[in-house]
């Protein structure tokens, strides 16, 4: 079983649409929760990052962090076909590597 | 730069050569990482340096692989007897201390084993 787990989708929406972009993971001991978005032939680059558990906004994008059920998510609101790129979770223990999830391919349809 | 910078941008290389990828993190970050993305797959981790401390060479996946990096400077990536299986984009990345979490990626190396 991988540490973290993503669906890779692909998931298409129309412009507009809510979309929710969800990671599992099983070790209990990561604390710190990461979303990053890379377009294709670039580098990742860091969307939201969120200690523990709880939410975080920032303009269009919502993180929540559950770690009772070891389950994070991502929202973006009033989606944008700039917005069409692959979703990667990462998670951490501390000063340490970073974990990421396989990615979410998203496509946001004009 | 600004930014975390990496070179060559693309390299294709014969199987059974051995290959140098080099990457300039972030001045003043201390940590610096390696990931793997084989194609259209995550980021497997590689390796982590941080400041002085033991790297965390957990990730590599075989003897073939190793990393260096003096200091909090210039990290190099080094695949000895290339296989088909190492092509991927090699991905760095580089934190501070104070932000480790929120780590900076290079645009990658494109490896190409032919």
């Amino acid at each position: 079983q991988k540490e973290v787990e993503q669906d890779p989708g692909p998931l298409s929406v129309p412009e507009g649409a809510i979309v929710s972009l969800n990671c599992t993971y099983s070790n209990s001991a990561f604390q710190y929760f990461m979303w990053y978005r890379q377009y294709s032939r670039k580098g990742p680059e860091l969307l939201m990052y969120t200690y523990s558990s709880g939410n975080k906004e920032d303009g269009r994008f919502t993180a929540q962090v559950d770690k009772s059920s070891k389950y994070i998510s991502l929202f973006i609101r009033d989606s944008q076909p700039s917005d069409s790129a692959t979703y990667l979770c990462a998670m951490s223990q501390g000063a340490q590597k970073l974990v990421f999830g396989q990615g979410t391919r998203l496509t946001i349809n004009p | 730069g600004a930014g975390v910078s990496q070179s060559p941008s693309n390299k294709v290389t014969e199987k059974g050569k051995d290959v140098e990828l080099r990457c300039d993190p972030i001045s003043g970050h201390t940590a610096l990482y390696w990931y793997r993305q084989r194609l259209g797959q995550g980021l497997e981790f590689l390796i982590y340096f941080q400041g002085n401390s033991a790297p965390d060479k957990s990730g590599l996946p075989s003897d073939r692989f190793s990393a260096e990096r003096t200091g909090e400077s210039v990290s190099t990536l080094t695949i000895q007897r290339t296989q088909q299986e190492d092509s991927a984009v090699y991905l760095c990345a580089s934190s501070s201390s104070t932000g480790w979490a929120e780590a900076f990626f290079g645009q990658g190396t494109r490896l190409t084993v032919v």
